[in-house]
């Protein structure tokens, strides 16, 4: 079945800093890759996303490239701000109409 | 702007009382899930809808149900909520067209206390 593996966190950093959270999957075929950011008491934000090999999803600062070979989806910001403390889940599809396989999630605590 | 409402945002019921979450898009998505979401875990999916085809996982409990009476709404039906059953429901949608297309979009989510 298909899979997906998040660092633990809490990810503990100072602002300005730079954000690496690695996500690695398993699955059959060829899924599309997704980020999903959730800020406290909040439902889920789609971050980015890349729906095949070497795609790379960006938005508000963040990258992933969809690294086929490695089966990786690495989430990085290059200088992190206050505002990014959240939980972030890496999640992967391949039904033809997007059932979701989430990571546990890994927290991120950005203090100023 | 158009988008995925759930109400209410916190429910407190009682043990064994059934209870009932709402979820409506304006969105037009034809397809709609529900997601339980317990404390510091990944979104569990416990069954979604396509169109007007109901779709179980295999491991959701007899306890939840849901019903769709039309595009835009969707409920939850906890028959007899235990305390196990205290959690985040979220809601999501997603279309099989246009630019977004299979891209999941979800409600701000109803917690639920189980007293």
């Amino acid at each position: 079945g298909n899979s997906v593996t998040q660092m633990e966190g809490p990810v503990t950093l100072s602002e300005e800093a730079f954000l690496t959270i690695n996500c690695t999957y398993t699955a059959t075929g060829y899924p599309s890759l997704f980020w999903y950011v959730q800020y406290p008491g909040e439902g889920l934000q789609l971050l980015l996303k890349a729906t095949k090999a070497d795609d790379k999803g960006s938005n508000k600062g963040f990258e992933a490239t969809y690294r086929k070979e490695t089966t990786s989806f690495h989430l990085e910001k290059g200088s992190v701000q206050v505002s990014d403390s959240a939980v972030y889940f890496c999640a992967l599809s391949d039904r033809g109409y997007s059932t979701l396989t989430f990571g546990k999630g890994t927290m991120l605590l950005v203090s100023p | 702007d158009a988008m995925v409402i759930q109400n209410p945002r916190y429910q407190v019921t009682q043990f064994g009382k059934p209870v009932t979450l709402s979820c409506s898009q304006t969105l037009n998505h034809n397809v709609m899930y529900w997601y339980q979401q317990k404390s510091s875990q990944a979104p569990k999916l416990l069954f979604h809808y396509y169109d007007k085809d109901f779709n179980n996982e295999a491991d959701t409990p007899d306890n939840f149900q849901s019903r769709r009476p039309n595009t835009s709404f969707c409920f939850l039906d906890i028959r007899s909520p235990g305390l196990g059953d205290a959690a985040m429901y979220l809601c999501a949608t997603s279309s099989q067209q246009g630019s977004a297309k299979n891209i999941q979009y979800f409600g701000a989510g109803t917690r639920l206390s189980v007293l």
